[in-house]
């Protein structure tokens, strides 16, 4: 592994049901955060951790939950998956406060 | 609140110079990032500003400007490859996440 690694790449998802998205980073980043990016709306944050053990609500925290169990895993689980959650997710990991965002490669999720 | 500005689309002929806008409003300021994101991947990192003045790297250029809340990234020698979209982004106080605005689709023409 090198940098940061998302799993799966792509995913079709039955309404309601339970799904995990992976992210995994090998730099030893204290943050990591959890991104939804739509057409016409950008970049949008949903949970964020700045240090293992901790996490934080974003912009769009609804439906979504994080656990930060250690420094290198930060998974996303969507409790009950709906339609309007159909997005790009893209997960990212700075090094310390103010130093810029390294980005996984994104994980395409389809909710039908 | 945070509030961040860039246009939407912009177009380019290859070989000409663009210059994209970002102003921001934000409660705290410790940083600005202008990132390229090529349709289908991930947003790469290009400039990091967070004094006032001009950071240049290669054909790339950023500029900040803390008291008007305004930055540019300008691309000169423009190329057919720079076609993408371009991120502004900016971190309020030392440890928060970055904030995006909506990103500019350069297109760059023949």
């Amino acid at each position: 592994i090198a940098g940061i690694t998302q799993a799966p790449t792509s995913q079709i998802l039955a309404a309601g049901r339970r799904m995990t998205l992976r992210c995994t980073q090998d730099m030893r980043h204290n943050a990591m955060y959890w991104y939804r990016q739509d057409l016409g709306l950008g970049l949008r944050l949903i949970h964020y951790s700045n240090t293992a053990g901790t996490t934080g609500k974003g912009e769009v925290p609804d439906g979504y939950s994080v656990s930060r169990a250690n420094t290198d895993d930060f998974p996303l689980t969507l409790a009950s998956a709906v339609p309007s959650q159909t997005s790009v997710y893209f997960c990212a990991s700075s090094d310390y406060g103010g130093s810029e965002a390294f980005f996984g490669q994104g994980t395409r999720l389809t909710v039908v | 609140g945070q509030n961040i500005d860039q246009p939407t689309e912009m177009t380019a002929t290859e070989g000409a110079i663009v210059q994209i806008n970002c102003t921001y409003q934000t409660s705290g300021f410790n940083g600005l990032f202008w990132y390229q994101q090529h349709a289908g991947e991930a947003p790469t990192f290009l400039s990091y500003n967070v004094l006032d003045g001009l950071e240049e790297k290669g054909r790339f250029s950023s500029f900040l400007s803390r008291s008007k809340g305004y930055s540019y990234l300008l691309l000169k020698e423009l190329q057919m490859k720079d076609s993408a979209s371009y991120l502004c982004a900016v971190r309020d106080s030392g440890n928060t996440p970055l904030v995006f605005g909506k990103g500019t689709r350069l297109s760059v023409i023949a």
